[in-house]
C-alpha cells in the first residue's frame, strides 16, 4: 500500500496547459482502469474532477482531461485559470478492495 | 441533496479510543460503500477504510488494521470509524467518501479533526 508518486509541485501562467503524473504499478493504476483526480483547495473537502482515468463528472469544466499510459496515469489542465490553484490528488484501486492515493500536487498559477 | 457529516473528533490521549460518526443524507445510504480517508494537516490523502452496502465486508489500510473498525448502521443513515490504541500519527482530519465505483468517492464530508497527543 504505497502512495502513488506525483510531483510535488507544478506552475503555469494563466491560459497555459500543465500536466501532472501519477505513477504506481501494475497493481493499482496499471492493473486497472480506476483512476481518479480530486481537487482540494485550502480548508475544504476534496472534489472529484476525473474519474474511470478519463471521465468528467456533470458540471466539471472540459479544461480537465485525463489519460494512462502503463503505471502513470496523468491530469491535464488547459486554459489555466486563476481558480484552478489548488492542490492535486490522483487515486487508484489497488485490488482486493483497497485503494489508494498519491503525495499530491501544489499547483499554482503565476 | 447529498450530505455527509462527520463528528466525533477530539483531543485523545495515545493509547485511547475514539469513535467517529458520519450522518449521511439525500440519497439512500444502504445502496452505498463508503470510506474513511485521512490527511494529516498539510499533508496527503491516505484512504484508511471501506464497508460494503449491507456491512458485511470492510477492509483496512495496513496502518491501522487491527485498530480500527468501520461499521455503519443502515437504519439510522451512519457511518462510524471505532478508532483504538491511538497513536500521534493518526493525528488528522478524518473524512467520510461516498463510493459511486472502484474508480469513483463522488460525495465527501467536510471531515472531523482527530488530535492525538498527551
Amino acid at each position: 500500500q504505497s502512495a502513488l508518486t506525483q510531483p510535488a509541485s507544478v506552475s503555469g501562467s494563466p491560459g497555459q496547459s500543465i500536466t501532472i503524473s501519477c505513477t504506481g504499478t501494475s497493481s493499482d493504476v496499471g492493473g486497472y482502469n480506476y483512476v481518479s483526480w480530486y481537487q482540494q483547495h485550502p480548508g475544504k473537502a476534496p472534489k472529484v474532477i476525473i474519474y474511470d482515468v478519463t471521465k468528467r463528472p456533470s458540471g466539471v469544466s472540459n479544461r480537465f482531461s485525463g489519460s494512462k499510459s502503463g503505471n502513470t496515469a496523468s491530469l491535464t489542465i488547459s486554459g489555466l485559470q486563476a481558480e484552478d490553484e489548488a492542490d492535486y490528488y490522483c487515486s487508484s484501486y489497488a485490488g482486493s478492495n483497497t485503494w489508494v492515493f498519491g503525495g499530491g500536487t501544489k499547483l499554482t498559477v503565476l | 441533496e447529498v450530505q455527509l457529516v462527520e463528528s466525533g473528533g477530539g483531543l485523545v490521549q495515545p493509547g485511547g479510543s475514539l469513535r467517529l460518526s458520519c450522518a449521511a443524507s439525500g440519497f439512500t445510504f444502504s445502496s452505498y460503500w463508503m470510506h474513511w480517508v485521512r490527511q494529516v494537516p498539510g499533508k496527503g490523502l491516505v484512504w484508511v477504510s471501506r464497508i460494503n452496502s449491507d456491512g458485511s465486508s470492510a477492509t483496512y489500510a495496513d496502518s491501522v488494521k487491527g485498530r480500527f473498525t468501520i461499521s455503519r448502521d443502515n437504519a439510522k443513515n451512519t457511518l462510524h470509524l471505532q478508532m483504538n490504541s491511538l497513536r500521534a500519527e493518526d493525528t488528522a482530519v478524518y473524512y467520510c467518501a461516498r463510493q459511486y465505483s472502484y474508480g469513483l468517492f463522488d460525495y465527501w464530508g467536510q471531515g472531523t479533526l482527530v488530535t492525538v497527543s498527551s
